[in-house]
């Protein structure tokens, strides 16, 4: 069946530094949403991606969709405290999330 | 607006015990998800249902697991006999979407604790 593959596991930055995790798919993604979850919460829904080559952004955050809609990429520039917590890509038609990657932010 | 509900929070019961888990989604969302979260396996989807018909179960890990949609307002998920390995947080999502490619909006989940 379609796996979703998420690395690095876990991140851990001194505050200031930038951050990307990748997302990779064994089959074609329809779209890829990117959800992020704080320690003790639940997924928050960030965005989505539908379209082959997509970049969308949200402030410090850059999303790209890649050009065979198999991978996906979240990058954070200028990490702040703010932003620990786990990322997670979510693909395809029957909603299949990696295991995320948790972001530590050193102060 | 009220988000999706669950309940309970928090749920410790001890093995062999039924436990029923309980939803409810955003009003007028047409699709209901239940996840399982642990360290180990990460966020696995267990069932969704569409229009409160189930969809696809293949998630759910065996027939101790139950779910249930009997109205477009409230599902239920079931663990009958629970064992301590069903230990995790639970959530339930909905989206307003007919196709599950839609949002989804997480309830605060439910830390279920099996001794």
């Amino acid at each position: 069946g379609q796996q979703v593959m998420q690395i690095p596991q876990y991140q851990h930055v001194q505050e200031g530094e930038d951050f990307t995790t990748y997302c990779n798919s064994s089959t074609t993604l329809s779209n890829i949403q990117w959800y992020k979850q704080r320690p003790g919460g639940h997924p928050v829904f960030l965005i989505q991606l539908v379209k082959s080559g997509e970049v969308k952004k949200q402030k410090r955050l850059t999303f790209q969709f890649g050009e065979a809609k198999k991978n996906s990429s979240l990058h954070i520039t200028a990490t702040q405290t703010t932003d620990v917590g786990t990322y997670f890509c979510a693909g395809s038609y029957i909603p299949t999330f990696g295991r995320g990657t948790s972001l530590i932010v050193h102060p | 607006d009220a988000g999706v509900i669950q309940s309970p929070r928090h749920e410790v019961t001890e093995m062999g015990q039924e436990v029923t888990l309980r939803c409810k989604p955003i009003s007028g969302h047409n699709s209901l998800f239940w996840y399982r979260q642990t360290m180990m396996r990460g966020l696995e989807l267990l069932i969704y249902f569409n229009n409160n018909v189930p969809i696809d179960d293949s998630g759910m890990p065996e027939d101790r697991f139950s779910a249930k949609m009997p109205n477009a307002s409230f599902s239920t998920l079931k663990i009958q006999p629970s064992e301590p390995r069903d230990s995790a947080v639970y959530f339930c999502a909905s989206s307003l979407s007919e196709t599950s490619t839609d949002t989804q909006y997480f309830g605060p989940g439910t830390r279920l604790t099996v001794l």
